[in-house]
């Protein structure tokens, strides 16, 4: 079946650094790709939804600048998170495939 | 404004007990409703549902969405202990981008 590779599954940076996650879609192609965060004991929340070659489409509350996302092939999507702060420490997800798969998570600890 | 509630919260049953998970839903432009286990990690895709009436199964799993009542159950019968999750429901709105609104899951542990 289709498959969301994410990666890392786990990364801890310090304050102020940048921290790129990637998502590659393993047997078919994602023309889109929906980022999401959650935080503890919380549903998933959506960042962004990517769309490849376009720009991505941010949810109201969720700086651009800071959650800089790139979709520039049909296999690979990815998140930035610039200038990490303690605050942005969660667990990032993305999915594909109509939101049926996912990848596998990442968990964000900035230090 | 668009909501997806879940009930209850949280819940915990003994393995071979059966349990009826439910999400209640008000969105504009009602498209499907998704069922999903999250374990540890990200959610594992469980179900969609489009129709009313039409029950999904898969094992020991089922789901049925009622359209006019705006709700969906999840059932788990003869439940195990690899049952223990989040159960997440999800309803996709109609447009562009598919978005999904999401509830707050409910917690499910099963006790040996």
């Amino acid at each position: 079946g289709a498959v969301v590779s994410q990666h890392p599954s786990w990364v801890i940076c310090k304050s102020g650094t940048s921290v790129k996650i990637e998502c590659r879609s393993l047997d078919f192609q994602a023309t889109t790709m929906f980022w999401y965060r959650q935080f503890p004991k919380q549903s998933l929340m959506l960042m962004a939804t990517s769309n490849e070659g376009s720009k991505a489409t941010y949810e109201q509350g969720v700086e651009k600048d800071k959650f800089l996302i790139n979709h520039a092939s049909l296999t690979l999507s990815t998140l930035t998170v610039t200038s990490a702060h303690p605050e942005d420490s969660s667990f990032y997800i993305c999915s594909a495939r109509d939101q049926a798969f996912f990848g596998q998570g990442t968990r964000l600890t900035v230090v | 404004e668009d909501k997806v509630v879940q009930s209850p919260l949280s819940l915990v049953v003994h393995e071979g007990d059966t349990v009826t998970l439910n999400c209640s839903y008000e969105v504009t432009n009602f498209r499907s409703l998704l069922w999903y286990k999250q374990e540890k990690k990200a959610p594992t895709f469980l179900f969609m549902l489009t129709s009313s009436g039409i029950e999904k199964k898969s094992g020991r799993l089922s789901s049925i969405l009622d359209k006019k009542e705006l709700f969906s159950i999840l059932n788990i019968t003869a439940t195990q202990t690899g049952d223990s999750a989040v159960y997440l429901c999800a309803v996709e709105v109609a447009g562009n981008n598919r978005k999904l609104i999401w509830g707050l899951g409910t917690s499910l542990a099963v006790n040996p």
